[in-house]
């Protein structure tokens, strides 16, 4: 098991409503990614914060946004939901900004279902 | 552009059996690859990685995995299978010129008879 926590497990939304995502990272852990794993695929890359910095960002459109606290723990959120974005999205905490040679930990995910 | 392919969708195999599970990446330059396993609605752990030096690395679980350059691949390879390793297996690629984010395969999913 991971020390990095997401918040709620699962989720069901509203077509059009927003929705907060929450992940607390691991202790001493200064970099977040998030990726969304839709049904049968693999996780794609959302967007990645470095000490409170988005520094890293994938195909996706302006209405995913993100933040990274002080404490290092991050939210996803997502507007004007739409059923595509029906998913498993994913958390992962590392220390290293750009160095890419630590691991990454992820969380258990949080299951969103938008109807 | 980087990319993963995993070109079995689901592999079934008798436990005591080896395993091999296919990847194959396209990346421009040194890649860095990785191999996850997700238990059901369970996040990703890491089996192993590769980020230079030695071809054949060796992971948690008893699994290994072969980097070779000439094939774009990093197959992953275990002697002998337990029951407790059906999972959905995924492989990725890290990209540093873009933040570092993987690129992840669409996975195989692996079965365990008996």
């Amino acid at each position: 098991e991971t020390g990095v926590t997401q918040s709620p497990t699962h989720l069901i939304k509203t077509r059009g409503q927003q929705v907060t995502l929450r992940c607390s990272s691991q202790s001493g852990h200064n970099t977040v990614s998030w990726y969304q794993q839709a049904l049968g695929q693999g996780p794609q890359f959302i967007f990645q914060y470095y000490r409170e910095e988005e520094n890293g960002r994938g195909n996706f459109p302006p209405r995913f946004s993100g933040l990274q606290f002080p404490n290092y723990s991050s939210e996803l959120n997502v507007n004007a939901l739409e059923l595509d974005d029906s998913a498993l999205y994913l958390c992962a905490s590392r220390n290293g900004g750009a160095a890419i040679n630590t691991e990454a930990f992820f969380g258990q995910g949080t299951r969103l279902t938008v109807v | 552009a980087q990319s993963v392919t995993q070109p079995d969708i689901h592999i079934t195999v008798s436990e005591g059996a080896s395993l091999e599970l296919r990847c194959n990446y396209s990346y421009g330059a040194t890649p860095y690859l990785f191999w996850y396993v997700q238990s059901p609605g369970q996040g990703l752990q890491l089996l192993l990685k590769y980020f230079s030096g030695d071809t054949l690395v060796q992971g948690i679980k008893g699994f290994e995995a072969e980097f070779k350059r000439s094939q774009s691949s990093f197959n992953l390879r275990k002697p002998s299978v337990h029951w407790s390793d059906a999972a959905e297996y995924f492989c990725a690629v890290a990209a540093i010129n873009t933040g570092n984010q993987f690129y992840f395969g669409t996975g195989t999913s692996l079965t365990v008879i008996p």
